[in-house]
């Protein structure tokens, strides 16, 4: 079974751009989360969707928006870009929302923002 | 709020060496509990979990009991190598994914 898998995997913009990052879930998995990782702050949660609809939100700007389509692939949305968005993009799949089981991680998108 | 607290790194130690990384938690629930590695250049791989008190996690010989009682779940391994060479998160899950903030680990030739 295929993995996680996140498109691109490296990208640079600059500041006030805007960026699109992709997902796709393992195959049946419905629930996708997204996690910004950077050195000084670790991975802090951005959102998690499930069957189209955003479950839960962390603690970021609406800059930062998602969404999932009814195959379960999820886009992730950075508008108006600052130097502090530069980090790596995490995205991670489950079969089911607010479960105890452990998500499955993609290898991440790269964002430098100049 | 839940949150997740580990020790802070880097954690330098000699092949062979005895590790230990500790993790503690607080919930309101009952979480699971995981421990994550990443390797350089890669994304998150589940290392191991416990998803109930007293469980025992293990995995390429590192292993991690969830303490309830100590609200504790500490990552060990007998004999490290070099390629244990890695970042290690602590987390939990009851509604949503808690990490802690990582600890990097330098294994020594």
């Amino acid at each position: 079974k295929a993995g996680v898998t996140q498109t691109p995997r490296y990208l640079i913009k600059t500041r006030g751009q805007q960026v699109t990052l992709s997902c796709s879930p393992i195959s049946g998995h419905r629930s996708v989360s997204w996690y910004q990782q950077t050195p000084g702050q670790g991975l802090q949660f951005l959102f998690e969707y499930f069957s189209e609809t955003q479950r839960n939100k962390g603690n970021f700007p609406g800059r930062f928006s998602g969404r999932q389509f009814s195959n379960s692939r999820s886009e992730m949305n950075v508008s108006t870009l600052e130097l502090g968005d530069s980090a790596l993009y995490l995205c991670a799949s489950s079969p089911r929302a607010g479960d105890n089981n452990e998500q499955f991680f993609g290898p991440g998108t790269r964002l430098t923002v100049l | 709020g839940d949150s997740v607290t580990q020790m802070e790194g880097p954690v330098t130690l000699s092949e062979e060496a005895f590790l230990t990384i500790n993790c503690t938690y607080t919930a309101t629930g009952y979480p699971s509990l995981f421990w994550y590695v990443q390797y350089p250049g890669e994304g998150l791989q589940l290392l191991l979990k416990a998803t109930k008190a007293d469980d025992k996690g293990s995995n390429k010989g590192f292993e991690a009991t969830y303490r309830k009682e100590t609200t504790s779940f500490h990552l060990e391994k007998g004999s490290v190598q070099v390629s244990d060479s890695a970042v290690y998160f602590c987390a939990l899950r009851d509604d949503k994914i808690i990490f802690g903030k990582g600890t990097r680990l330098h294994i020594l030739p």
